[in-house]
């Protein structure tokens, strides 16, 4: 089924430990984003692309690191994991053009820093 | 982008209409109005748009009031699985036309469905 497709669905990691979480869309989205989400604190935007060799912050961007070598891909990565990053992670994407779209999300990463 | 203020929690009967207020006052002229829901440990699903007409998917319809500061999400015949956290969220569109940044998710309104 077309949509977004994060893994892995759950990981834990010790602190200092890097990982990289996946993200991949087979809708020709030209945007993709990433977003974590913590009790109390809705989500809030990691990263985000508007294309491949295009990516930008958003307002939670330290920590973290993302590219984008193909328009399907945009892969989070955690340099050297704390325990802050504990949270659930979401991946989304959308149209980009003229006119107004809605965004698809993945079905998130359950992050635990230990 | 503009504020908006959702009731915190609201209760519907399965089968019932399950109306969702939204209060955006401070709504420019190019802004749209944008509803997503999340289910319980999933990721938000997109629900409806619309910027000053009333509009209706599969899902809901979406009133939107003539002077655009408040707005009515409508789910028809709420069912146990449209028990969510509903957002509303008011979005513009960049220059040129173009539809992309960062989606601002509020507290938004619990929607508890009984049977």
């Amino acid at each position: 089924n077309a949509g977004v497709t994060q893994t892995p669905k759950f990981q834990v990691l010790k602190t200092g430990q890097s990982m990289t979480l996946q993200c991949a869309q087979d809708m020709n989205h030209e945007y993709m984003s990433w977003y974590r989400q913590d009790p109390g604190m809705g989500l809030r935007l990691i990263h985000y692309s508007v294309g491949a060799g295009i990516t930008d912050q958003g307002e939670v961007p330290n920590g973290y690191n993302v590219s984008r070598s193909t328009t399907e891909d945009f892969p989070l990565r955690l340099l050297s994991a704390a325990p802050s990053q504990t949270s659930v992670y979401f991946c989304a994407s959308s149209r980009v053009g003229r006119g107004s779209y809605g965004y698809t999300f993945g079905s998130g990463t359950r992050l635990t820093v230990v | 982008d503009a504020k908006t203020t959702q009731p915190p929690s609201m209760d519907c009967a399965e089968g019932r209409a399950a109306n969702l207020p939204c209060n955006h006052s401070t709504i420019s002229g190019n802004e749209y109005v944008y509803w997503y829901r999340q289910i319980h440990s999933q990721g938000p699903q997109y629900i409806i748009h619309g910027l000053k007409n009333n509009e209706t998917n599969e899902m809901a319809s979406l009133i939107i009031t003539e002077d655009r500061k408040s707005s009515t999400l409508i789910l028809p015949h709420a069912t146990l699985r449209d028990t969510a956290v509903y957002y509303c969220i008011v979005r513009p569109l960049r220059a040129g036309g173009t539809s992309y940044g960062k989606l601002t998710f509020g507290q938004g309104t619990i929607l508890t469905v009984h049977p």
